[in-house]
């Protein structure tokens, strides 16, 4: 049992690059989460999901866009990377609900040059 | 003023003594809560969820929730060194809107001396 998986786990671009990074989960979860952790800023929700076909904007979403490709599948791509994308991005995940527990991916080193 | 806040640290405490991390909360009708453990270049996991006032403990961990001082507080005793870490609170609002999203303090660093 995986949990959730995410891909690459470091990447260096360039300024103006594009990339996707890739998330599944096989818990079987509605809620898909993608977050950027930033020295001295804790956790910040970039964008979620809070089930297949719907997306929704999180605390810091400008420079991002999702596809929630199905169930299992939630991808974060910056379409032209800038410096001040530089950061750790966790992916998450979580049955819907009062009680609801999100678990964490290994998180994707990125250096934004 | 931050929805959820932390001392950012270090909390330092000698080996066998207990650790005490606070948090608080803006939004009054949060109804659940969570303590998640992270490791330097690791990710969070989970440590306590707690969801009605008072103490849960698991273990060596006891989690506190005071909604009406809008407070919760997570105890560890007998730390070790292997309890050194930064510590995230994660609050879920009342608000529908709100979904599923959790709401996360900046963390506080504990290390625990040998």
């Amino acid at each position: 049992n995986a949990g959730v998986t995410q891909t690459p786990k470091f990447q260096v671009l360039k300024t103006g690059q594009s990339m996707t990074l890739q998330c599944a989960q096989d818990m079987n979860h509605n809620s898909m989460y993608w977050y950027r952790q930033d020295p001295g800023m804790g956790l910040r929700l970039i964008y979620y999901s809070a089930s297949e076909g719907t997306t929704d904007k999180g605390e810091v979403p400008n420079g991002y866009n999702v596809s929630r490709l199905n169930k299992r599948e939630f991808s974060l791509r910056l379409e032209s990377a800038a410096p001040s994308q530089t950061s750790v991005y966790f992916c998450a995940s979580s049955l819907t609900g009062f009680a609801n527990i999100q678990y964490f991916g290994a998180g994707t080193r990125l250096s934004v040059l | 003023q931050k929805e959820v806040e932390q001392n950012s640290g270090p909390l330092s405490v000698p080996e066998g003594a207990i650790a005490s991390l606070n948090c608080t909360y803006s939004d009054r009708g949060s109804q659940s809560f969570f303590w998640y453990r992270q490791y330097s270049g690791k990710s969070p996991e989970l440590i306590m969820s707690i969801y009605s006032n008072g103490d849960k403990e698991d273990g060596r961990f006891t989690a506190q929730l005071n909604k009406a001082s809008q407070y919760v507080s997570l105890l560890i005793r007998d730390s070790q060194p292997s309890d050194s870490a930064t510590y995230l609170c994660a609050v879920r609002g009342e608000k529908k809107s709100s979904g599923d999203k959790l709401t996360f303090g900046t963390g506080t660093r504990l290390a625990v001396r040998p």
